[in-house]
């Protein structure tokens, strides 16, 4: 199976900050990568696909980048409803494999 | 507005079964993929099953190969998943997704409020 590892495990920001968070895989998915978002009790949330795909409805301060084995989800100026638990996602092999997540609490 | 219900969760003894379901409502099942994904108490996200728009592939984690079926029935917008020879490393939150095309490409569009299954004696 394909490991994906995110970093940091947790991240501590404050409102209006700019944030990015790094997932590394452990072969090239070429661009077959996905960011989630999940809040407390909820359930996940598709913010972006294939590595800088912005999915319909969310937030233009929220981006993507990447391909092969390393990518980056940034986002541009924290707002209170941002703080959550983001997972990565790769979707190059039929077994799909999330991240560890990566905690974006309040500083 | 896409909607997916999961049901039939519960407390079960290691070594028992369930069957999960899912309604789908709000869009054309029969035209989508369909998964589920897991998630044990305070821990990531764990993909477990797919499945085509019509049935013809099926893939599976290697942890739940051998237990678990996933089946659908687009005549009643329905997603399943029986579970078999549970074990304590089976207890988890369990969410249905909609996969984004008809055969799985692992993009989980929408997903379901998930169904808690506990094995425990």
């Amino acid at each position: 199976d394909i490991q994906m590892t995110q970093s940091p495990s947790s991240l501590s920001a404050s409102v209006g900050d700019r944030v990015t968070i790094t997932c590394r895989a452990s072969q090239s998915i070429s661009s077959y990568l996905n960011w989630y978002q999940q809040k407390p009790g909820k359930a996940p949330k598709l913010l972006i696909y294939t590595a800088s795909s912005l999915q319909s409805g969310v937030p233009s301060r929220f981006s993507g980048s990447g391909s092969g084995t390393d990518f980056t989800l940034t986002i541009s100026s924290l707002q209170p409803e941002d703080f959550a638990t983001y997972y990565c996602q790769q979707s190059y092999s039929t077994s799909s494999t999330f991240g560890q997540g990566t905690k974006l609490e309040i500083k | 507005e896409v909607q997916l219900v999961e049901s039939g969760g519960g407390l079960v003894k290691p070594g028992g079964s369930l069957r999960l379901s899912c309604a789908a409502s709000g869009f054309t099942f029969s035209s989508y993929s369909m998964n589920w994904v897991r998630q044990a108490p305070g821990k990531g996200l764990e993909w477990v099953s797919s499945i085509s728009s019509s049935s013809n592939y099926t893939y599976y984690a290697d942890s739940v190969k051998g237990r678990f079926t996933i089946s659908r029935d687009n005549a009643k917008n329905s997603l399943y998943l029986q579970v078999n020879s549970l074990r304590a490393e089976d207890t988890a939150v369990y969410y249905c997704a909609r996969d984004n095309t008809a055969i799985p490409t692992g993009d989980f569009d929408y997903w379901g409020q998930g169904t808690l299954v506990t094995v425990s004696s």
